[in-house]
């Protein structure tokens, strides 16, 4: 079955330590990949995609996230976290394909950064 | 601010009775989901439509009933609902397409209590 995975649950950082949130996915094909962030209180919002081309994608608020087909990886990053990055944070895929397809979410990451 | 309400934001409902979740979408997406958010577990979900036509039903219990009345409106009609229903129940939209279905906007949900 299609799947998405996240390695961490939780994770604590103090401000301005780097941070790297791990996620594989299992599909078969080429794949969409996004990450989706949820900060306390707030809607679940989209953080950045990849969709073709350069497997570096950059996304809002300095968050960056390195595709890696042969680890079936889409790592998100970001060289230094602020206390505001505080929030869930989910990566997710679509199985690309002439039909519409359907978002796999992974079970998300709470990042909590210490001020 | 993403353009998809939904109300009521907060639910709490007995087993026996019936209620409605309602969402709406100004964004010109002909997609819309139900998803339900239960705490550590991975985003489930739930209905999928495509123009008004249901696409994808995900193995949902029939207690839960979505309609979709046009394009900007969905709803989610509940009766006879169990306690482990209690979650935290996401709408969204997206454009229509293989590229569209990752791209999704969310409401802020409605949070389901069923005592």
């Amino acid at each position: 079955a299609q799947s998405v995975s996240q390695h961490n649950h939780h994770v604590i950082l103090s401000e301005a330590a780097s941070l790297e949130l791990g996620c594989n996915y299992s599909y078969g094909g080429t794949v969409n990949l996004f990450w989706y962030v949820q900060y306390p209180g707030q809607h679940l919002q989209l953080l950045l995609k990849y969709f073709s081309g350069d497997p570096l994608v950059k996304g809002i608020k300095g968050f960056e996230a390195e595709f890696i087909k042969s680890k079936f990886s889409f790592n998100l990053r970001k060289p230094s976290v602020q206390w505001s990055d505080t929030a869930e944070y989910f990566c997710a895929a679509v199985n690309y394909g002439g039909s519409q397809g359907n978002l796999i979410f992974g079970k998300g990451t709470k990042l909590s950064v210490k001020p | 601010e993403t353009g998809v309400t939904q109300t009521p934001r907060h639910l709490v409902m007995g087993m026996t009775n019936k209620k409605s979740l309602k969402c709406e979408q100004h964004l010109g997406h002909n997609a819309m989901y139900w998803y339900k958010q239960s705490a550590k577990k991975p985003l489930e979900l739930m209905f999928v439509y495509n123009f008004k036509e249901q696409t994808e039903n995900n193995s949902v219990p029939s207690r839960f009933s979505p309609e979709c009345p046009n394009s900007s409106h969905l709803f989610l009609h509940l009766h006879t609902l169990q306690p482990e229903d209690s979650a935290l129940y996401l709408c969204a939209s997206s454009p229509v397409g293989p590229t569209g279905a990752g791209t999704q906007y969310f409401g802020p949900g409605t949070r389901l209590t069923v005592l």
